[in-house]
C-alpha cells in the first residue's frame, strides 16, 4: 500500500517569513495529493491540491509543487501570519474516490 | 468547495452506552463516505469506508459490531459507538469525496 512520509515533524518561523513542509509517496500509481489545515478541535480542511498531470500549483500565499519522478510534494507558504499557526497533513490516493493516505503531520507555528 | 457536515462536535456518554454521529455531504451525492479517529497530536487513521447501500469495509483491527456505520443515502453516513467505554474517547471525523476530499468538523467523544 501507500506510505506518505512528511517532514518536519514541527516547524517554527517567525512573520513574514516562508515556510516550506515535504512529503514523498511510495506508489508511484498515486496521481492526487491534497493539503489541510487543521486547527486545534476542528476538521482538516482542505487548502490545496495537486494532480499528477501538473507540476506546480499556487493560490494566493499558498503553492504546491509535485517531483513525479522522486515521488515528493511540498507545500510552500510565502508571508507567514500569526493565523497560519495549526497542523498542516498532506496525503496521496491513486484513484478519484479512493481513501486517502496522510503523511503524520506538521505543526507551523508562526510567531509574530 | 463542497461541505461536509458532521454533528454533534462534542458528546459526553456515560460507559456502557451508544453514540450515533453524523456526516452529512450538503451538495453533491456521495457514494463512497470515510471515518477516521484521531488521537492527540497524532495523525488521522482510517476506521471504515461507507458504501451507500451496501455494508461498511472496515479497517484492520476496528470493530465493526463496536463501531456500526450505516450509509443510507448518498447525502448521510452514520457512526454509532455501541456500548461506549472510556477507551472510545477520541475525536472522530468524516470525509467524503467527488473530485477533491472535504472532511466534517468532527466529533469530540467523551466517555465517562
Amino acid at each position: 500500500g501507500e506510505n506518505v512520509e512528511q517532514h518536519p515533524s514541527t516547524l517554527s518561523v517567525q512573520e513574514g517569513d516562508s515556510a516550506v513542509i515535504k512529503c514523498t509517496y511510495s506508489d508511484s500509481a498515486s496521481n492526487y495529493f491534497p493539503w489541510y489545515k487543521q486547527e486545534l478541535g476542528k476538521g482538516p480542511q482542505l487548502i490545496i491540491d495537486i494532480r499528477s498531470n501538473v507540476g506546480e500549483k499556487k493560490d494566493q500565499r499558498i503553492a504546491v509543487t509535485l517531483n513525479k519522478t522522486a515521488k515528493h510534494f511540498s507545500l510552500h507558504i510565502t508571508e507567514t501570519q500569526p493565523e497560519d499557526s495549526a497542523v498542516y497533513f498532506c496525503a496521496a490516493s491513486w484513484a478519484g474516490y479512493s481513501t486517502l493516505t496522510f503523511g503524520k503531520g506538521t505543526m507551523l507555528l508562526v510567531s509574530p | 468547495g463542497a461541505v461536509v457536515s458532521q454533528h454533534p462536535s462534542r458528546v459526553i456518554c456515560k460507559s456502557g452506552t451508544s453514540v450515533k454521529i453524523e456526516c452529512r455531504s450538503l451538495d453533491f451525492q456521495a457514494t463512497t463516505m470515510f471515518w477516521y479517529r484521531q488521537f492527540p497530536k497524532q495523525s488521522l487513521m482510517l476506521m471504515a469506508t461507507s458504501n451507500e447501500g451496501s455494508k461498511a469495509t472496515y479497517e484492520q483491527g476496528v470493530e465493526k459490531d463496536k463501531f456500526l456505520i450505516n450509509h443510507a443515502s448518498l447525502t448521510l453516513s452514520t457512526l454509532t459507538v455501541t456500548s461506549a467505554h472510556p477507551e472510545d474517547s477520541s475525536f472522530y471525523i468524516c470525509s467524503a469525496r467527488d473530485s477533491e476530499a472535504f472532511f466534517g468538523q468532527g466529533t469530540r467523544l467523551t466517555v465517562v
